[in-house]
């Protein structure tokens, strides 16, 4: 059981290039997420999906787009990439949004933008 | 918007000591509210989850107590180690907006030999 997997672990990119971070769960959870972790700030959530086929905006959406286009998978890509976009980034899975479930998250991705 | 804020920024004790750290919310109107650890450059691992309708739960040296009415919460660790060096962020979730968690920016904990 790999629990939420993220892939790459860190990139490196160029001001305007597109890239796709990849976030795949094996736990058949409804709920995932995605947010990003910055120095000296709490994590921030981008995007978050409730199920296959569904998603929606959370407090930082600006400069990304995700699709859910299987329970599994979750990518969360960027455009074109601006310096802001430095970051790290979690990928988060929890079987609902009941008040009993756990969220469990990825190892990251560590991004920079140049 | 939920505010979510935790005290001490950070803490260096010695090994042994008993500890308090302190998260507060401005939202009550929460589902349920989880004590996760991170260590560096790692992601975030989920040490307790509080339901809304509970007032703590205990895991080993690991107890989190939670009242709602007043936006608190508190983990208490007991008998610290070094390995219990990291920092711990406090979230609290609302199911209403679809199991989001609000995030604190953590107490980074040092615990020497």
């Amino acid at each position: 059981n790999a629990g939420v997997t993220q892939t790459p672990k860190f990139q490196v990119l160029k001001t305007g290039q597109s890239m796709t971070l990849q976030c795949a769960q094996d736990m058949n959870h409804e709920y995932m997420s995605w947010y990003r972790q910055d120095p000296g700030m709490g994590l921030r959530l981008i995007h978050y999906s409730v199920g296959a086929g569904i998603t929606d905006q959370g407090e930082v959406p600006n400069g990304y787009n995700v699709s859910r286009s299987t329970t599994e998978d979750f990518p969360l890509r960027l455009l074109s990439a601006a310096p802001s976009q430095t970051s790290v980034y979690f990928c988060a899975s929890s079987y609902s949004q009941g008040a009993e479930n756990i969220q469990y998250f990825g190892a990251g991705t560590r991004l920079s933008v140049l | 918007k939920q505010e979510v804020t935790q005290i001490p920024a950070a803490l260096s004790v010695p090994e042994g000591e008993n500890l308090v750290l302190n998260c507060s919310f401005t939202d009550s109107a929460i589902y349920n509210l989880q004590w996760f650890r991170q260590d560096p450059g790692k992601g975030l691992t989920s040490l307790l989850l509080i339901q809304s309708s509970q007032r703590e739960q205990t895991s080993g040296r690991l107890n989190a107590s939670l009242d709602k009415s007043s936006g608190r919460s508190t983990l208490y660790i007991a008998a610290s180690q070094p390995g219990d060096s990291a920092t711990y962020l406090c979230a609290p979730g609302r199911g209403s907006t679809l199991g989001r968690l609000y995030f604190g920016r953590g107490t980074q904990l040092t615990v020497w030999p």
